[in-house]
């Protein structure tokens, strides 16, 4: 089946600071969604990308679809400590459109 | 906008015992709703996609006669875990996609339930 490779796994940071993260896959998907999960909650959609090479923003948040279709990355800005959550990126395919997640990024702030 | 709501966001139940949740788009119409688990510390996993009005489609290795998914209208669907055991116990989340514009290529989640089977 199709898998994304997700990384870093868990990253710490001092607030101001800016993250990356980024997401590779085996296979080629049609949309890559990213998303942000805090503890006890269900994943909040932060960015969809629909066409390859697509920069798109949401405030501090940038997210770009990977040319070849099997990469995309996160870069958030001068982060603050409301950012802290896992981090999961989801490549979508199929005629359902199902998802598939990557491992997540745990992102922690330090004040 | 697109708002998915899930019922009960805890439940407790016995060993045994059958437990359904709810899951209802609250201010569009999804065509399509996907059922999710999620263990600690790891990443959701797809268990199976309902269209409306149609049997679900279950991920290999997903027991479609114990997890029992109905998608009745266009804004519910249930999952019902029957003859619970404690390594049922996880998050279980929704999604939900809908109809038109937009909304037909993102999912748009619930807030997940806590399920403990004891």
């Amino acid at each position: 089946g199709q898998q994304l490779n997700q990384s870093p796994q868990s990253m710490f940071i001092q607030e101001g600071e800016d993250v990356s993260m980024n997401c590779t896959s085996s296979s080629i998907f049609n949309t890559w969604l990213w998303y942000k999960q805090d503890p006890g909650e269900g994943p909040v959609l932060l960015i969809a990308l629909y066409k390859a090479g697509e920069l798109t923003s949401n405030g501090r948040l940038t997210a770009q679809f990977g040319i070849t279709r099997k990469d995309s990355f996160l870069n958030i800005s001068a982060s603050i400590p409301s950012d802290v959550g896992i981090y999961f990126c989801a490549g979508q395919s199929g005629s359902a459109r199902q998802l598939t997640f990557g491992s997540g990024t745990q992102l922690t702030v330090l004040p | 906008g697109a708002v998915v709501s899930q019922h009960p966001s805890r439940v407790i139940c016995k060993s045994g015992t059958s437990v359904k949740i709810e899951c209802r788009s609250l201010d569009f119409q999804a065509t399509t709703m996907f059922w999710y688990r999620q263990f600690p510390k790891q990443s959701l996993m797809l268990m199976a996609t309902s269209n409306e009005g149609s049997k679900a489609t279950y991920e290999q290795g997903v027991e479609k006669d114990k997890f029992l998914i109905n998608h009745a209208s266009l804004t519910l669907s249930t999952l019902t875990v029957t003859s619970a055991h404690p390594e049922d116990s996880s998050f279980y989340i929704c999604s939900a996609r809908g109809l038109a514009g937009v909304s037909r290529y993102e999912q748009y989640f619930g807030p997940g339930t806590r399920l403990t089977v004891t």
